[in-house]
């Protein structure tokens, strides 16, 4: 059974920094990896998505990296602001590429 | 352009109500899928549905049916509710199965259970 894992629960960093998250896996035999982002009280908005054959995926301030191998994901994200604050998802599809594990999130906070 | 469309947004139920939540997407999705988030435990699967006429269970389907009543929508039925279905639920619809395309969300339905 797919595990997903993300450390740590909670950040707070002070606007403009760089930051990375970090999600990890325990079934290395996924399809793809997504990112989404929950802000307090929504659905959930997704950020990126990497293809189990891609090694990263950008858009604009994200990045997101995939290492299969060591069970690793990650998402940097580029000189952060105050509307960067929300939780951070992310989820592994598995099960023949149609069932989304989750972890249980980053929620990050970016001060003035 | 609506995306996923859930009703209601919140709602309040006493043990033992039943109550359907309703979902439903314009984007065309073969698939869609039901889950719920509860603090510290990230987002589960309850049921989900890879094409119309077709649905299979998920991680947690206790207490809950489903249907899929065409391509748009897919409504999740608690017959029986119990305190530990209080939850946010959230539906999800994605274009096809097996393709690199994203899940999308809607807003999530706020469910108390008393």
């Amino acid at each position: 059974k797919q595990e997903v894992t993300q450390i740590p629960a909670a950040l707070s960093v002070p606007e403009g920094e760089n930051l990375v998250l970090n999600c990890s896996f325990t079934d290395s035999a996924i399809y793809n990896l997504q990112w989404f982002r929950q802000d307090p009280g929504k659905g959930l908005t997704s950020l990126l998505l990497i293809q189990s054959s891609q090694r990263e995926q950008t858009s604009g301030r994200l990045n997101a990296s995939l290492d299969k191998s060591s069970g690793r994901s990650t998402l940097y994200i580029a000189a952060s602001q105050p509307g960067d604050s929300a939780t951070y998802l992310c989820a592994s599809y598995t099960g023949g590429g149609n069932k989304l594990t989750f972890g249980t999130g980053t929620q990050l906070k970016v001060e003035l | 352009n609506a995306g996923v469309t859930q009703t209601p947004k919140f709602q309040v139920l006493k043990t033992g109500q039943s109550m359907t939540l309703q979902c439903a997407q314009d984007m065309n999705h073969n698939s869609m899928y039901w889950y719920r988030q509860d603090p510290g435990m990230g987002l589960r699967l309850i049921y989900y549905s890879a094409s119309e006429g077709t649905t299979d269970k998920g991680e947690v389907p206790n207490g809950y049916n489903v249907s899929r009543l065409n391509k748009r929508e897919f409504s999740l039925r608690l017959e029986s509710a119990a305190p530990s279905q209080t939850s946010v639920y959230f539906c999800a619809s994605r274009q096809v199965l097996y393709s690199n395309q994203p899940q999308h969300f809607g807003d999530g339905t706020r469910l108390s259970i008393l």
